[in-house]
């Protein structure tokens, strides 16, 4: 069955980098493609980055912009999320998404468990 | 590109129905929306499409019959009916705007649902 499992989160000091990893079985990784999501601790879901099939376009959102890279390897059906100049503000469980495509856009079809991510001194 | 607005609760008695909505903002209503489900410390869950004429597609795997959905001018609606224990949680609407380059996908704020 489609799994997606995240990993890569943990503490890091504000200003600091980290790297998220998202591992996926169940489905032909190289065709679709893929969103981060995050949730800050008691708040709603916030759209981070959206990365194409095969990686060629890659979108972010304002909050994230320039901070944050989005990445794939096909060979290895993973995706990752490159952080930089972290911020108290990034503190979120990290979600990574299987985005399925129709006439109407893209959707969420298939959500990972989430990888925690704190920032703090 | 669209803002999507949600009730921050609703609840219903056991057994009764609840009614979700999710606005557009002005300018959008040919816009479909996307329901996810999350359910307490779990990650979200594709539920279901939603535009003008109702469903877009197909539900998500294991959505059961009671939940269904309906869309008018800015408004779309999830549907409860028969609220069971397990359907409390958070409901999110969310879409996705433009293409290349101008890609930008957008959540509510999502609505807390109680079963009472």
């Amino acid at each position: 069955q489609v799994q997606l499992v995240e990993s890569g989160g943990g503490v890091v000091q504000p200003g600091g980098s980290l790297t998220l990893s998202c591992t996926v079985s169940g489905f032909p990784f190289t065709t679709y493609a893929m969103y981060w999501v995050r949730q800050a601790p008691g708040k709603g879901l916030e759209w981070v980055a959206t990365i194409s099939n095969h990686g060629v376009n890659r979108y972010y959102g304002d909050t994230v912009r320039g901070r944050f890279a989005v990445s794939r390897d096909d060979s290895k059906n993973t995706l990752y999320l490159h952080m930089n100049s972290l911020k108290s503000d990034d503190t979120a469980v990290y979600y990574c998404a299987r985005a399925t495509r129709d006439t109407s856009g893209f959707y969420c079809d298939s959500w990972g468990q989430g990888t925690l991510v704190t920032v703090s001194s | 590109q669209p803002v999507l607005t949600q009730p921050p609760s609703a609840s219903a008695s056991l057994g009764a129905s609840v009614t979700l909505t999710c606005t557009l903002s002005s300018g959008y209503n040919n816009y479909k929306v996307d329901w996810y489900q999350q359910s307490p410390g779990k990650g979200p869950r594709f539920m279901m499409r939603v535009g003008t004429g109702g469903i877009v597609g197909f539900k998500g795997d294991g959505i059961p019959d009671r939940f269904s959905v309906w869309g008018s001018g800015l408004n779309r609606y999830l549907i409860i009916n028969n609220i069971q224990e397990e359907d409390e949680g958070e409901y999110y609407c969310g879409a996705d705007h433009g293409g290349v380059p101008n890609f930008v996908a957008v959540f509510g704020a999502g609505t807390k649902v109680t079963v009472l």
